[in-house]
């Protein structure tokens, strides 16, 4: 079984300050991974994702994120953070085994400051 | 295209009580999911149909909830009897195909259960 663990619950920051919501995972078995957003009152939404391939993603927003196997983890980044980034961000694992079932970590609130 | 819907936005029940909750998902997603998610947790899969078929269920306390996709379109959860713990924001989901990696899940705004 796989499991995510997100270490940091909230990040405050300033605007145009970089940002680093850490994410780690466990699994015996190859995994896909993915950083899902969550802005106030809205609906989860896919902010991008490792499925084989270069190790570095990046979104159309500026955010990347590395794939580092022998660290098992998907370190989200973001070198100058706007208002509008100030969300719930979510990492997520799945080995795509049958089911495609994602396993969830608890999420990390960031929250960017004028 | 329009996105997942849910209804109800909100509902506030008395433990014991019974709920059920309403999705559409895109037009054309073939997979649909619900997902749980506990105030300070990350969403947990409660159960997948592929069509009207369910492909898993395992997370699903089948005691109390069930879940049904007819037509293989709209589906419905329910919670008979609710306890105070089913407190949480329920997700429904959608993708176009099941297992192909680059057919993202989206996800609707969720039903916000509280019960007292």
């Amino acid at each position: 079984a796989q499991s995510v663990t997100q270490l940091d619950s909230q990040v405050p920051v300033f605007e145009e300050a970089p940002v680093e919501l850490r994410c780690n995972y466990s699994s015996s078995v190859s995994v896909y991974l993915f950083w899902y957003v969550q802005y106030p009152n809205q609906g989860l939404q896919l902010l991008l994702k490792y499925l084989s391939g270069s190790t570095l993603v990046e979104s159309i927003n500026g955010f990347e994120a590395e794939f580092n196997k022998s660290q098992t983890s998907f370190h989200l980044r973001k070198p100058s953070v706007h208002i509008s980034d100030t969300a719930e961000y979510f990492c997520a694992v799945s080995d795509f085994s049958g089911s495609e079932k994602l396993v969830f970590g608890k999420g990390t609130k960031l929250t960017v400051n004028p | 295209e329009a996105g997942v819907a849910q209804s109800p936005r909100y509902k506030i029940i008395e433990k014991r009580q019974s709920v059920a909750f309403w999705c559409n998902p895109i037009s054309g997603h073939a997979t649909l999911y619900w997902y749980q998610q506990i105030l300070g947790q990350g969403p947990k899969l409660l159960i997948q149909f592929q069509n009207n078929g369910v492909v898993d269920d395992s997370q699903l306390p089948k005691d109390r909830f069930s879940a049904e996709r007819l037509k293989g379109v709209d589906s419905t959860l329910k919670i008979q009897p609710a306890k105070l713990e089913d407190s949480a924001v329920y997700l429904c989901a959608s993708s176009r195909v099941a297992g192909n990696l680059n057919s993202p899940l989206h996800f609707g705004n969720g039903t916000r259960l509280t019960v007292t």
